[in-house]
């Protein structure tokens, strides 16, 4: 029932692009992003409500397919700030169940 | 605006103790959430409140038990603590049930 993202996690140079997926077995009302540095709290990115939608913030957005039960956040030109665990959070009817994380490293 | 505010930050509990953990969540907000997290995994779903009712639980024992009061704020309580037990818990709040959460910078429980 939890989500899985991929990858698991990823190195990245200052400037690069990347993207992280999440891929749910259960049918979702939305999905949540969130972003996690070591001995922080949990960060609000972005939360997706229909299907096929797509949201933008600074250069970090996401897209939610509704009928294949995934999404995806994509980050351009990446930066130092960047750098943290970046959890999903597909939430079906009730609760949020989210998943293992993708460890981002932004190198200089 | 304050945030989600958790209290304690930190406290030590030793096993078949009981344990209260507090959240408050921010201004506005009917909706509150707990999860645990463990060294290295996400946020594992334990309780979330709208309006003072339970609205989801996640696979966790009958020692887990929570509550909201009127203004909004919530307990955690876990009895009989087992090692396992130990972890961050997470509070986070939204307005509703649907929205957004905005999480609290976690209690620190560890048990001996």
């Amino acid at each position: 029932q939890q989500p899985v993202q991929s990858p698991q996690a990823v190195i990245l140079r200052e400037g690069e692009d990347a993207v992280i997926n999440c891929s749910s077995s259960k049918a979702l009302y939305s999905v949540h992003w969130y972003r996690q540095k070591h001995g922080e709290a949990p960060i609000f990115l972005m939360i997706l409500l229909k299907g096929g939608e797509q949201k933008g913030h600074d250069k970090i957005s996401a897209s939610f397919n509704e009928k294949k039960q995934q999404s995806s956040l994509y980050l351009t030109a990446s930066q130092l700030s960047y750098s943290g665990t970046y959890f999903c959070g597909p939430k079906g009817d009730d609760k949020i169940i989210f998943g293992k994380g993708t460890r981002l490293h932004i190198l200089p | 605006d304050a945030g989600v505010t958790q209290s304690p930050t930190h406290l030590i509990k030793t096993r078949g103790q009981h344990v209260t953990l507090r959240c408050s969540p921010i201004s506005g907000h009917k909706s509150v959430s707990w999860y645990q997290q463990v060294l290295g995994q996400g946020p594992q779903f334990i309780f979330q409140y709208y309006e003072k009712e339970e609205r989801g639980r996640g696979n966790f024992p009958d020692r887990f038990s929570a509550r909201q009061f009127p203004n909004y704020s919530s307990e955690l309580n876990v009895n009989a603590l087992l090692l396992g037990d130990s972890a961050l818990y997470l509070c986070a709040s939204s307005f509703t049930s649907y929205n957004e959460q905005f999480f609290g910078p976690g209690t620190r429980l560890t048990v001996l």
